[in-house]
């Protein structure tokens, strides 16, 4: 089985513009979760979303926004960017969310100037 | 508040030798308690999940303890190998949704030759 896949893996955006990422779950797996990574703060978690519906939302302004698709991808978007969203963006898929197992992709490096 | 601590912060260790890395959680309740290692630009790996019942969990040269009572846990690297230079986060989860995940800071490992 193919792992959780993300797109881009890197990207440079400048302060004000929007970006958004992507995330193709494992084969199956009906739950992703977005979670934002940096040195300073540690990985920190976004939203969670499972059949196409946000169940879980983290502590982050309504910058932040996500969807998922009938074919449970998923893509994050960030409005007006800021300095300090540079991080690395990660997204793990389970089959069921929760307390199951999740698998990480390798995550997306956004760099904002 | 829910939180986990993880120590040390850093290690260095040579080749060869063993090393024991420290988890301490108030997360309440719990459900089950994760280790991941996260090399340098990727995505974190599952090395081991335990839950409530479990106090040893193996995954070749990882080996995890958990003391549910005192609310801590080890991971253990047995005969360590330049492989294992990476960041090992500890993942408590309370129950449920991934909205429901602390996340420790991390312990950076580094194995040197």
């Amino acid at each position: 089985k193919a792992g959780v896949t993300q797109t881009p893996r890197y990207l440079i955006k400048t302060r004000g513009q929007q970006v958004t990422l992507s995330c193709s779950p494992i084969s199956g797996h009906r739950s992703v979760s977005w979670y934002q990574q940096t040195p300073g703060q540690g990985l920190q978690f976004l939203f969670e979303y499972f059949s196409e519906t946000q169940r879980n939302k983290g502590n982050f302004p309504g910058r932040f926004s996500g969807r998922q698709f009938s074919n449970s991808r998923s893509e994050m978007n960030v409005s007006t960017l800021e300095l300090g969203d540079s991080a690395l963006y990660l997204c793990a898929s389970s089959p069921e969310g929760g307390t199951y197992e999740q698998y990480f992709g390798p995550g997306t490096r956004l760099t904002v100037t | 508040k829910n939180q986990v601590e993880q120590s040390p912060q850093s290690l260095i260790i040579l080749e060869g030798k063993n090393c024991t890395l420290q988890c301490n959680y108030t997360v309440s309740p719990f459900s089950n308690l994760r280790w991941y290692k996260q090399d340098t630009g990727r995505g974190p790996v599952s090395l081991t999940i335990m839950t409530f019942s479990e106090n040893t969990k193996s995954n070749g040269r990882y080996t995890a303890t958990l003391d549910a009572d005192t609310k801590q846990s080890s991971l253990h690297i047995t005969a360590s190998q330049l492989s294992d230079s990476a960041s090992y986060i500890c993942v408590v989860s309370r129950s449920g949704s991934a909205r429901q995940l602390t996340f420790g800071s991390g312990t950076q490992l580094t194995v040197l030759p």
